[in-house]
């Protein structure tokens, strides 16, 4: 299976400041028809995981364009760029590249 | 709009079974893959279960395969996770998501094993 790593698990950030959080797989996420199927999640406290990036680097509709994703092969990055209190909750990478589909630990993100 | 809504959850004993429900509306549901994702108490998110739009491939996680079954009814817009032999490391709240990318998500229903 395609072990997702990520770091750190716990990322108090203040108010206004960046933020990033890493996400490195056991296996190459590259699929044989080219694409990278890297997803991150967000899971607020009392509600349903929502997707906010796909395919590495593609930002779902509706979500705010402080976050950004990046990364190739096995190392890949969420990215935002001035937190805000919305923003606390538990962001998870996610592989669709290779069965089963794995998930990494969770990174809990909190206001400092 | 885009929506799925899960049921069927509750308290079951060891060894039980329980049938999950995702009702989805706003698509054409039988154009889509479908996944059941969980989350047990404290901990992060699974991948549970896969079924391709025509129920051709399907996939299961090691820690559910032989005991759980996933279908799907196009014809009322409906998943299915059939959970049998149930164990106390079941529990959790489980979600239907849409797609192999899992785009949709819905509330999620809570699964309880305890004797």
């Amino acid at each position: 299976d395609a072990v997702m790593t990520q770091s750190p698990l716990s990322l108090p950030v203040t108010l206004g400041q960046p933020a990033s959080i890493s996400c490195r797989s056991s296996q190459s996420l590259v699929y044989s028809d080219g694409n990278t199927y890297l997803n991150w999640f967000q899971k607020r406290p009392g509600q349903s995981p929502r997707r906010l990036i796909y395919k590495v680097s593609n930002r779902d509709s509706g979500v705010p364009d402080r976050f950004s994703g990046s990364g190739s092969g096995t190392d890949f990055t969420l990215k935002i760029s001035r937190v805000e209190a919305e923003d606390v909750g538990v962001y998870y990478c996610m592989q669709g590249t290779h069965w089963p589909h794995t998930f990494g630990q969770g990174t809990k993100l909190e206001i400092k | 709009e885009v929506q799925l809504v899960e049921s069927g959850g509750g308290l079951v004993q060891p060894g039980g079974s329980l049938r999950l429900s995702c009702a989805a509306s706003g698509f054409t549901f039988s154009s889509y893959s479908m996944n059941w994702v969980r989350q047990a108490p404290g901990k992060g998110l699974e991948w549970v279960s896969y079924i391709s739009s025509s129920s051709g491939t399907i996939y299961y996680a090691d820690s559910v395969k032989g005991r759980f079954t996933i279908s799907r009814d196009n014809a009322k817009n409906s998943l299915y996770l059939q959970m049998n032999s149930l164990r106390a490391e079941d529990t959790a709240v489980y979600y239907c998501a849409s797609r192999l990318t899992m785009d949709v998500w819905g509330q999620g229903t809570t699964v309880t094993v305890s004797s």
